[in-house]
């Protein structure tokens, strides 16, 4: 079955730089949610979108930003990157928001 | 706010052991209860799931019981293998939009 793809899977960056991580949620699935690990953290949630419109707002930074496209595609937009955005974001999917979600492999972001 | 508790430190276990991992919660209205494993390395994968009061979510040998009155979902398996070595988070999602809100993890090792 389709799972879940997020590119890159791996990421490094130095401070102040910008960064753009991208989500293929599972097919036929209109939402999708943002997800920043730390190391040896819990998972924190960042934003979501539902039908191509933001849905829910967490703990993102005023540099991030984010969309959601018309093929439902979404993408993570990071600026002036900080030593701290070093962690594992996670990009889940699920059918409708109230459906479990689905978890891809996450993208690994160092910033040196 | 919504709130995940999890027992605190690792749990170290032989094979064929019985596991309990706590897991309470604090939510408003009625949330639906989730317990997700991270493998080393990978992204989380949904391990079972309980959408209302007294609901029992089962997979693979894994068992949790949506409890209201004790606000828990204890994670439970009769026998554990080395292949079962991962963390295990808790989690909710509350009634607005679907965001999970996770648990601190539970590291757990099992040993031959």
């Amino acid at each position: 079955a389709a799972g879940v793809i997020q590119s890159p899977r791996h990421l490094i960056k130095e401070k102040r730089e910008t960064a753009t991580l991208k989500c293929y949620p599972i097919p036929r699935h209109d939402t999708v949610y943002w997800y920043q690990q730390g190391p040896g953290q819990d998972p924190q949630f960042l934003i979501s979108f539902y039908e191509k419109m933001q849905s829910d707002k967490g703990s993102i930074p005023d540099r991030f930003s984010a969309q959601q496209f018309s093929d439902y595609h979404s993408e993570l937009n990071m600026s002036s990157l900080e030593l701290g955005d070093s962690a594992l974001y996670f990009c889940a999917s699920s059918l409708d928001r109230r459906n479990e979600q689905y978890f891809g492999p996450g993208t690994r972001l160092t910033v040196t | 706010g919504n709130s995940v508790t999890q027992m605190e430190g690792p749990v170290t276990l032989s094979e064929e052991a019985f596991l309990t991992i706590n897991c309470t919660y604090t939510a408003t209205g009625y949330p639906s209860l989730f317990w997700y494993v991270q493998y080393p390395g990978e992204g989380l994968q949904l391990l079972l799931k309980a959408t209302k009061a007294d609901d029992k979510g089962s997979n693979k040998g894994f068992e949790a019981t949506y409890r209201k009155e004790t606000t828990s979902f204890h994670l439970e398996k009769g026998s554990v293998q080395v292949s079962d070595s991962a963390v295990y988070f808790c989690a909710l999602s509350g009634t607005s939009y679907g965001k999970l809100t996770f648990g601190q993890g539970t590291i757990l090792t099992v040993h031959p």
